[in-house]
């Protein structure tokens, strides 16, 4: 199975500065005949189910606000959270569907204010 | 509209069995993969196994492979978890959802369990 290991477990960021999280794959998740990474990050707040907000590695979903942004390809992504708001502190996780039906997820990163 | 709806949450003893739903609506249920994944208190999320509507086809994870059974009713648009022998380890939020494009395009709103003497 496709390993996800996410870095770092944890971060604190003033309001208003940026966050960064890392994603790396055991293995490519770059679909070769789509030209797609099949990677999506999701943001989870206590009590809630996860929301997506970026798929296909870099493709914001539909609501999502722009300060949210996603980058990499092959084994390596990540989430970048600029101008940091207190509405952002929640788990995010990566997750990749190269392998669907075999779903694997990181292991999150959790975002507090500092 | 994309709906995914579970059952309420359970109270159960150790070595009592369990089925949880998850009745679909606003898609066609048999064409899209619908899995299941755990989350433990204060953990992160964990697959636990897939289904296709369609054929049944059914993919575990090794971690809960033997340990639960999932099924779906087309007819209802819906599909199952189930345990036949609970334990406390077994505690957890469940969430169904569906795969999609976007890895899994919706969630159920999940369904706590809980297991205990």
């Amino acid at each position: 199975d496709i390993v996800m290991t996410q870095s770092p477990d944890s971060l604190a960021v003033s309001l208003g500065e940026r966050a960064t999280i890392n994603c790396k794959s055991s293995q490519s998740i770059l679909h070769s005949s789509s030209n797609k990474n099949l990677l999506s990050w999701f943001q989870q707040k206590p009590g809630q189910p996860p929301r997506v907000l970026i798929y296909w590695a870099s493709t914001r979903e539909s609501g999502v606000p722009d300060r949210f942004s996603g980058s990499g390809s092959g084994t390596d992504f990540t989430l970048t959270i600029n101008n940091l708001q207190a509405e952002d502190v929640a788990v995010y996780y990566c997750h990749q569907y190269y392998s669907t039906p075999r779903w694997t997820f990181g292991q999150g990163t959790k975002v507090e204010i500092k | 509209e994309v709906q995914l709806v579970q059952s309420g949450a359970e109270v159960k003893k150790p070595g009592e069995s369990l089925r949880i739903s998850c009745k679909a609506s606003g898609y066609r249920f048999s064409s899209y993969w619908i899995g299941w994944v755990r989350q433990m208190p204060g953990k992160g999320l964990e697959w636990m196994g897939i289904i296709y509507p369609g054929d049944s086809d059914t993919k575990y994870s090794p971690s809960f492979q033997g340990q639960v059974t999932i099924s779906a009713d087309k007819s209802t648009s819906t599909a199952y978890l189930r345990w036949s022998s609970l334990t406390a380890s077994d505690t957890a939020m469940y969430f169904c959802a569906v795969a999609g494009s976007k890895g899994v395009d919706y969630w159920g709103q999940g369904t706590r369990v809980t297991v205990s003497s």
